[in-house]
């Protein structure tokens, strides 16, 4: 089973709105998710690395104004987008990472938002 | 900074045919992890295969295999006895051993896996 969970899996927004997007680790502790995007037919560009317990650390180009994320637990993250725009529409995809040197990253089910 | 490169963008194999999956990479690391993602329509990502950079055994998971070049920075992977399952988006990642915002994820462009009959 997913060891991972992102809701909701798909959402539709009016222009100018925030959406908020949760990724939760069901069956460990995650000190740190990582969100992505992914626009169709291209590869994973990390957006921001978020930090249990602290601020998210964004890659260049990521608004953090835009794109607020939030680690309030170690088990969830949530990302919301906003006052969203078309351009915002896209793919995003969380993944968590075992507190372990090793640890395995699992991603989540995805997130599909469509701005109109 | 950590580059991965996939250079086939499409790829297409016969059902029970094996495939090989180029991807390269560039790091001043000497200690890191290479992973292949697959990604099928359904958009989820599936770890297919990790290998420990300091391990020279290539790693295997049943039908999966990788040819792990460290000096060549290259990192293969092969897939034997293709199934109409295995059609997917696969994604090539370079993981630091570093705990925290190091231990992010870099993926190539990815591959396009088509099976066909």
């Amino acid at each position: 089973g997913a060891v991972v969970s992102q809701h909701p899996s798909w959402v539709i927004c009016k222009s100018g709105t925030s959406v908020k997007i949760e990724c939760r680790s069901l069956d460990f502790q995650a000190t740190t998710m990582f969100w992505y995007r992914q626009f169709p037919k291209q590869s994973l560009m990390l957006m921001a690395t978020s930090n249990e317990g602290s601020k998210a650390t964004y890659e260049q180009g990521v608004e953090k104004d835009k794109f607020l994320i939030n680690h309030a637990s170690l088990t969830l993250s949530t990302l919301t987008v906003t006052s969203a725009h078309p351009e915002d529409s896209s793919f995003y995809i969380c993944s968590a990472r075992r507190p372990l040197a090793t640890g395995e990253l699992f991603f989540g089910e995805g997130s599909r938002l469509t701005v109109l | 900074a950590q580059t991965v490169t996939q250079s086939q963008p499409e790829m297409s194999v016969q059902e029970a045919e094996t495939v090989t999956l180029s991807c390269t990479y560039d790091t001043s690391e000497s200690d890191y992890y290479l992973f292949w993602y697959k990604q099928p329509p359904s958009r989820q990502m599936i770890l297919v295969i990790r290998q420990e950079a300091y391990k020279q055994q290539n790693a295997t998971e049943n039908r999966f295999s990788v040819n792990f070049q460290k000096a060549a920075k290259s990192f293969s992977l092969k897939i034997s006895d293709s199934q109409l399952g295995d059609a997917a988006m696969y994604f090539c990642a370079y993981r630091s051993p570093s705990t925290g915002t190091a231990s992010k994820l870099t993926f190539g462009t990815g591959t396009r896996l088509q099976v066909t009959l």
